[in-house]
């Protein structure tokens, strides 16, 4: 059983679209992250939430929208794509007392 | 200068070899220290944890913490061409939802 699951995989699309991005953890862990993997692959901190409250907010782009539905998922939404959006993202959960993360597989995200 | 410095390598060696890899950084506040694996297209995967100063040891891995140089580093020993893969430091101020800071990870490579 997959602990941190993200979907899609890969996702390629175009300039000026509207994609989401789902995430779901079965650890019953209280808290979700979002990290984006740019092409050098420096992995950087997009958003974390505790228990549906969003937490951090790196000074994301707004066009980046995330939303958790419950304490398991935490899906991203993204508007309005630029060519600089693509990257791979990468779900996370843990729990508040640890720092220490569980990682998705990663969605490819290419805008063409 | 970025919070944390990682030489990216790549690092080749022959298996069976002792391996070290080391991160500095600035943060005086940094507490918890992490060391992660990533595989080519898989997710970052939690090797070992370690708060404040000290060693910690888990199989062939070990993880060393100076924070009066501000410098970790994990050892590897007798290497295996398994461990091939990218190495990512990683550390936060506080346990639970607080930015964590990554490192822009060392490639390994270890020839058979």
């Amino acid at each position: 059983d997959t602990a941190v699951s993200q979907t899609p995989k890969y996702l390629v699309t175009q300039m000026g679209n509207d994609k989401s991005i789902k995430c779901e953890q079965n650890l019953g862990h209280d808290t979700m992250y979002w990290y984006k993997q740019d092409s050098k692959k420096f992995l950087k901190i997009m958003f974390s939430y505790n228990n549906k409250e969003l937490i951090i907010n790196e000074t994301v782009p707004n066009r980046f929208s995330p939303k958790s539905p419950d304490k398991a998922h935490l899906n991203l939404h993204i508007n309005s794509l630029e060519l600089g959006d693509s990257a791979v993202y990468f779900c996370a959960s843990s729990t508040p007392q640890g720092a220490a993360a569980f990682f998705g597989q990663g969605t490819r995200l290419t805008v063409v | 200068q970025k919070e944390v410095e990682q030489d990216p390598g790549p690092l080749s060696v022959p298996e069976g070899a002792i391996v070290s890899l080391n991160c500095t950084y600035s943060n005086s506040a940094f507490q918890y220290f992490m060391w992660y694996r990533q595989y080519s297209r898989k997710g970052p995967e939690l090797l070992m944890y370690t708060y404040s100063s000290g060693n910690k040891e888990d199989g062939r891995f070990t993880a060393q913490v100076d924070k009066s140089s501000k410098y970790i580093s994990l050892f590897i020993r007798d290497s295996q061409p398994s461990d091939s893969a990218t190495y990512l430091c990683a550390m936060t101020l506080i346990g639970g939802y607080q930015k964590v800071t990554f490192g822009i990870g060392t490639k390994l490579q270890v020839i058979p």
